[in-house]
């Protein structure tokens, strides 16, 4: 166990529709930091936020966006979703904005029917 | 596009044997990290080597790193069933003020009792 919390294990939705996945860092971590793992594209890094700001952007859609609050939760909206948003969405944490280990969640698996 | 790439895809021992796993990457990095996946779960954190070292070590774990030929291996010594996983390895090119991980597509190890 990573110390990361994500909910909901599981998610099926239907096309046109809007999720929110969220996440926990482990205790003591600034730094949340959202991937997407699916078969054809593999693990791509999404976006990464610090002490609630943005630090680093990936090929992160403009269908989806995120943010980090007070508690430093965060949050993953993803929207007008596609059959090809299905995928596993992992969170990841760390300690400080880089340089680091970065300790992974068990995931949100999305489907998309 | 992934910047990592793993060799070999995948690969099949039998328990006790030593597994190794090859990495290459394009770009200059920070650090290199390798991660475990047990089949659709979260990522492990296994070990993280900085560009300025040249080999780690971590229990039964040993990862080199050369940035020359800008290239990693990850060797399991004495296997056991338990090994059975995705390995990734992950190259952190941080930039001053976040961090990204770039996967590679991984390797699939079956340790066969």
């Amino acid at each position: 166990d990573s110390g990361v919390t994500q909910t909901p294990k599981h998610l099926i939705t239907a096309t046109g529709q809007r999720v929110t996945l969220r996440c926990s860092p482990r205790s003591g971590d600034l730094s949340v930091y959202w991937y997407q793992q699916s078969l054809d594209q593999g693990l791509q890094f999404l976006i990464q936020y610090y002490n609630g700001e943005e630090r680093a952007k990936g090929n992160i859609l403009e269908r989806f966006s995120a943010q980090q609050f007070p508690d430093l939760h965060s949050e993953l909206n993803l929207s007008s979703l596609e059959l090809g948003d299905s995928a596993l969405y992992f969170c990841a944490s760390s300690v400080t904005a880089a340089y680091n280990e970065q300790f992974f969640g068990p995931g949100t698996r999305l489907t998309v029917l | 596009s992934q910047q990592g790439e793993e060799d070999p895809q995948a690969l099949s021992i039998q328990e006790g044997e030593n597994a190794t796993m090859n990495c290459s990457y394009k770009t200059s990095i920070n650090n290199l990290q390798w991660y475990r996946q047990n089949s659709g779960r979260g990522l492990v954190h296994l070990i993280l080597i900085r560009s300025n070292e040249r080999e780690k070590h971590s229990g039964r774990l040993r990862v080199t790193l050369d940035t020359s030929k800008k290239s990693s291996s990850l060797l399991i010594t004495a296997s056991r069933a338990a090994d059975t996983a995705s390995y990734f390895c992950a190259t952190d090119a941080t930039e001053t003020s976040g961090s990204r991980l770039t996967f590679g597509e991984g390797t699939q190890l079956t340790v066969n009792p």
